[in-house]
């Protein structure tokens, strides 16, 4: 089955304490990217990679990092996180071709940073 | 720059009627891609229907189907025959070669149908 998983799914943390989210696809897609999102202001991408050791910023890359060093595999890095940072952080991945457009989701992840 | 903006923030549907979100967009690429998902209120996010720049037919794709009307850059998403089950945010989003593929979302639309 094609798929994105996130974990954890559910995180609570303390300020300054570094993290990651995992995400892995199983789709052999080349490019991946996170996105957070927030009411009001729906998603908005952090961070993509178009393929292995290619990465660039998004629109609201501050406080992340990210790395590919696997196709499948695309973790996004707090290094120290702070309060407004708690969000719901989506993972994804596509292969852009003529009719097969479609971005895979993953679960999502709530990160509560207290 | 891609821009979209979804002008509903929230509406209500009588069960078995239509509905249709409205959805705008904004790009100087000539090749883009427009999207429809649905995020439920457990959270994930559904695709539910594509449609491409060049595409001549309108996309449609079961109950859902997307008024595309290129001169007016609309994107509009079509319900027919809602179900309870189709309560939830339905985000417009649009992805274009010159912004990298990325795929910008809209501030969303929340329906609620009514029994």
């Amino acid at each position: 089955e094609a798929q994105v998983t996130q974990n954890p799914r559910y995180l609570i943390t303390v300020t300054g304490k570094k993290l990651t989210v995992t995400c892995s696809q199983n789709m052999n897609h080349e490019y991946m990217s996170w996105y957070r999102q927030d009411p009001g202001l729906g998603l908005r991408q952090i961070y993509y990679s178009m393929n292995v050791e290619v990465t660039d910023k998004g629109d609201v890359p501050e406080g992340y990092k990210v790395s590919r060093k696997e196709k499948r595999n695309f973790p996004l890095i707090l290094e120290s996180p702070s309060p407004n940072q708690t969000s719901l952080y989506f993972c994804a991945s596509t292969t852009w071709g003529r009719k097969n457009n479609e971005q895979f989701f993953g679960p999502g992840t709530r990160l509560t940073v207290l | 720059a891609q821009k979209i903006t979804q002008t509903q923030p929230g509406m209500f549907v009588q069960e078995k009627e239509a509905v249709t979100l409205d959805c705008t967009y904004d790009t100087s690429d000539p090749s883009y891609g427009l999207f429809w998902y649905k995020q439920p209120s457990s959270g994930e996010m559904i695709f539910l229907i594509y449609q491409g720049s060049y595409d001549q037919q309108n996309a449609t794709e079961g109950r859902y189907s997307l008024n595309f009307q290129k001169a007016r850059k609309s994107a509009n998403l079509v319900i027919s025959a809602s179900q309870l089950g189709d309560s939830a945010m339905y985000f417009c989003a649009m992805s274009s070669k010159a912004a990298g593929n990325k795929l910008t979302f809209g501030g969303g639309t929340r329906v609620l149908v009514k029994p």
